[in-house]
């Protein structure tokens, strides 16, 4: 079946650090691809996402790529700040699944000032 | 707009006790969807209907019923809780099926 592996955490940075964090995927076909985020206390939000090989996501300084040679969608940001700290949470929809998102385990991100 | 709104946003209840989640969302999204969340484990779709008068199971239904009451709100019931069933539950909806918007979630311990 479908599964989304993701980097363990918990991270913790300094401001204006770099970020990666690491997620890889397993499925059939041409899964849709996104990062969701959770602040501490609410739900979770969509960040970004791609819909297809080399498709590049970005929002809010954050940026991962599709790649389908290697399976990966990894999140980076050039310099994070204090109010990046939350859970992230890679995912994916496998066309032909009835829109289910498959979610990696989650990485706690704390960045200190 | 309030988007996905969920009740009660924390619920205590004792092993065998029945309750039931609310979730209702503004947005006109024929999908909707619910969810637990577990420590380690990200979030497992429980439940989920595609359209109005729709269910179908999601990766964890056991111990759980869901009903589609109308297209705004899809609510889920345990009809008796156990201490398994203690989690964060997060409702979500969604137009297209790509992009889901999700609840603030309900705490529930199970004693």
């Amino acid at each position: 079946g479908d599964s989304v592996t993701q980097m363990e955490g918990p991270v913790t940075l300094s401001e204006e650090a770099f970020l990666t964090i690491n997620c890889t995927y397993t499925a059939t076909g041409y899964p849709s691809l996104f990062w969701y985020v959770q602040y501490p206390g609410e739900g979770l939000q969509l960040l970004l996402k791609a819909t297809k090989a080399d498709d590049k996501g970005s929002n809010k300084g954050f940026e991962a790529t599709y790649r389908k040679e290697t399976t990966s969608f990894h999140l980076e940001k050039g310099s994070v700040q204090v109010s990046d700290s939350a859970v992230y949470f890679c995912a994916l929809i496998r066309s032909g699944s009835a829109r289910q998102l498959t979610f990696g385990s989650g990485t706690q991100l704390t960045v200190l000032p | 707009n309030a988007g996905v709104t969920q009740t009660p946003k924390f619920q205590v209840l004792k092993t065998g006790q029945s309750m039931t989640l609310q979730c209702a969302q503004d947005m006109n999204h024929n999908s909707m969807y619910w969810y637990r969340q577990d420590p380690g484990m990200g979030l497992r779709l429980i439940y989920y209907s595609a359209s109005e008068g729709t269910t179908d199971k999601g990766e964890v239904p056991n111990g759980y019923n869901v009903s589609r009451l109308n297209k705004r709100e899809f609510s889920l019931r345990l009809e008796s809780a156990a201490p398994s069933q203690t989690s964060v539950y997060f409702c979500a909806s969604s137009d297209t099926g790509e992009t889901q918007y999700f609840g603030p979630g309900t705490r529930l311990l199970v004693l």
